[in-house]
């Protein structure tokens, strides 16, 4: 079955970048979605098929994918952006979620 | 605002049945699949599977084939995750999530039921 590596933990200092990976076998050529879940909450869209924000997530949020990784970067970190992130893909007949990666904003 | 509203915690023994549910509103409830996602305590998201209320289509993750039975009700806008025998295992919060495609993103989601099992 098709699996998602994302790292366990990213730390970024306030006002930084942080980048999220998540690593696949050719993801490059598969449609991946990202979600920010806060503590005690549901998760929430942030992007779409690869780099695509719907509405009310600001241009500091960002998709690429390409090759066997796919980044999420956070521009300019805020303490709101203290999570867990999670990327996506839809895999024969199975949508496949990564294990997921705790930002912690220093 | 389009939402999807899930029903209240549940606190059941091992071997019991429940169905929990999750109602859509403001937005066209037979154009989107709705979803199933398991989240186990201090783990990760899982998909369960979907459901599409419009012809009752429903596909499931092989990891929950058989365990699980998904359905929907157009008229009360309504989709339904169900056990006939609950194990403590099944423990978790259980989110409900609409797409509009099979592959597509989950762009909406319910605020999430928490299952507890335990004798």
């Amino acid at each position: 079955s098709y699996e998602l590596t994302q790292p366990l933990s990213v730390s970024v200092a306030l006002g930084q970048t942080a980048r999220i990976s998540c690593g696949g076998s050719k993801i490059g050529f598969k449609n991946v979605h990202w979600y920010r879940q806060k503590p005690g909450q549901a998760p929430v869209l942030v992007i779409y098929r690869d780099r695509n924000r719907p509405s009310g997530i600001p241009e500091r949020i960002s998709g690429s994918n390409s090759g066997n990784t796919a980044t999420l970067t956070i521009s300019g970190a805020q303490a709101g952006d203290e999570a867990d992130y999670y990327c996506q893909v839809w895999d024969i007949n199975t949508y496949v979620f990564g294990t997921g990666t705790k930002v912690t904003v220093l | 605002e389009e939402q999807l509203v899930q029903s209240g915690a549940e606190v059941k023994k091992p071997g019991q049945s429940l169905k929990i549910s999750c109602q859509g509103s403001e937005y066209s409830f037979t154009n989107y699949w709705i979803a199933w996602v398991r989240q186990m305590p201090g783990k990760g998201l899982e998909w369960m599977g979907s459901v599409y209320p419009a012809d009752a289509d429903t596909r499931y993750s092989p990891s929950f084939q058989g365990q699980v039975t998904m359905s929907a009700d157009r008229t009360s806008r309504t989709a339904y995750l169900q056990w006939s025998s609950l194990k403590a295992s099944d423990t978790a919060m259980y989110y409900c999530a609409r797409h509009e495609r099979i592959s597509g993103s989950f762009d909406h989601w319910g605020q999430g039921t928490l299952v507890t099992v335990s004798s």
